[in-house]
């Protein structure tokens, strides 16, 4: 079965700082992934999404970057965090067309 | 673009309650809509879908029909359970090639005794 892994659950970051979240799929190959980040009581802001290894789309310009540098792992970034940055930030990976996602269960970054 | 409009919350009801959360959407061709819910800092799970009009999508009690011609897909249960406090999303996916969902803002449920 297929499942998605994503770390950390938590992180607390000072405002300049770099930053590095990591998600992983396992069981399935060549899926969409895509990062969306959900700021306190509010919706869901698809920042990045990937179809194949090395290509990244990205839907808002912001502080952040995503990168994929294997089949199954999508990694978001930064180099220096801002306060603005912080939320609950949430991967995800879908099979194909039109299927909807499977979500990881989060990591909750809070910059200082 | 795509959009989803969802009834503002938060939704508060007794237990063994009718619920229903209103959404709507606005897209090109024919999207598959789906209704997820993220229970207190968990990360979002897929609660039903629907892929084509007059579908209905149905789990856990909860079930939604897609209405192509009032453009909506209305979450509905029967009789809540305090269990069935969450945030309800409501979501489409287009007809490009990346597949990407647009969620609607969520509703939060808030089921009592």
């Amino acid at each position: 079965s297929q499942t998605i892994h994503q770390w950390p659950a938590t992180l607390v970051q000072p405002v300049g700082s770099p930053l590095s979240l990591e998600c992983t799929v396992e069981g399935t190959s060549n899926p969409n992934l895509y990062w969306y980040r959900q700021a306190a009581g509010r919706g869901l802001q698809l920042l990045f999404y990937s179809v194949g290894i090395g290509q990244i789309s990205s839907e808002v310009p912001q502080n952040l970057s995503a990168s994929r540098p294997q089949d199954r792992q999508f990694i978001l970034s930064s180099k220096k965090l801002l306060l603005s940055d912080s939320g609950f930030y949430l991967c995800a990976w879908a099979p194909g067309l039109r299927s909807g996602y499977t979500f990881g269960s989060g990591t909750r970054l809070t910059v200082v | 673009g795509d959009s989803v409009t969802q009834m503002e919350g938060p939704v508060t009801l007794s237990e063994e309650a009718f619920l229903t959360i209103n959404c709507t959407y606005t897209a090109t061709g024919y999207p598959s809509l789906f209704w997820y819910v993220q229970y207190p800092g968990e990360g979002l799970q897929l609660l039903l879908k629907a892929t084509k009009a007059d579908d209905k999508g149905s789990n856990k009690g909860f079930e939604a029909t897609y209405r192509k011609e009032t453009t909506s897909f209305h979450l509905e249960k029967g009789s809540v359970q305090v269990s069935d406090s969450a945030v309800y999303f409501c979501a489409l996916s287009g007809t490009g090639t990346a597949s990407k969902l647009t969620f609607g803002t969520g509703t939060r449920l808030q089921v009592t005794l």
